[in-house]
């Protein structure tokens, strides 16, 4: 069945280190989203990707979306303790959204 | 976001008894979702809704069921609660497939 895979599990990081996630799909997605959970919160919508090969950027954030969009990319760049939280992507297929299993993000001042 | 509701925030319950959890939403969407959330292992699709009378199962759908009491309002049920079913649920809801997902707050669900 469809699967989408993410790593890693955990990353600790320096305030003003680079972070990256990685997600991954069994077969090709329709379009992928991705999702920021904070510590006891829910989550909270970032970005969506549709096209081949797309990039976007949100300011120290940028996704990308793999030519065969079967997998993508999360990296934040010089980190913050505000970006401390969960990350999923969620990938849509088949009317239904596939969410990997989450990076969880912890930044030490 | 306070455009999708859910209630009880927090429950403790036994195991085999019946409990329903509720979700409503002021955003107009036709398309709503619960999802549970176990460390680890990211967020699984219960069942989804379309419209009113439109409503699936999602991977996980053994032991639960829904009810879409109108277009605003999606119910989940278990039926005879077990230990493993003690997580961290969700509502969610969408204006079309594929779109943005909107989150409630979440339902902590502890089944002893």
């Amino acid at each position: 069945g469809q699967q989408v895979m993410q790593i890693p599990q955990y990353q600790h990081v320096q305030e003003g280190e680079d972070f990256t996630t990685y997600c991954n799909s069994s077969t090709t997605l329709s379009n992928i989203q991705w999702y920021k959970q904070r510590p006891g919160g829910h989550p909270v919508f970032l970005i969506q990707l549709v096209k081949s090969g797309e990039v976007k950027k949100q300011k120290r954030l940028t996704f990308q979306f793999g030519e065969a969009k079967k997998n993508s990319s999360l990296h934040i760049t010089a980190t913050q303790t505000t970006d401390v939280g969960t990350y999923f992507c969620a990938g849509y297929n088949f009317n239904k959204f596939y969410f990997g299993s989450g990076t969880k993000l912890n930044v030490k001042p | 976001d306070a455009d999708v509701t859910q209630t009880p925030r927090n429950r403790i319950t036994k195991t085999g008894k019946r409990i329903m959890l509720e979700c409503s939403q002021t955003k107009g969407h036709d398309r709503m979702y619960w999802y549970r959330q176990d460390p680890g292992l990211g967020l699984r699709l219960i069942y989804y809704s379309f419209d009113v009378k439109d409503i699936n199962k999602g991977e996980i759908s053994d032991g639960y069921s829904v009810s879409r009491q109108a277009q605003a309002k999606f119910s989940l049920s278990l039926e005879s609660a077990i230990p493993n079913q003690t997580a961290l649920y969700f509502c969610a809801t969408s204006q079309m497939g594929g779109d943005t997902q909107y989150f409630g707050p979440g339902t902590r669900l502890t089944v002893l």
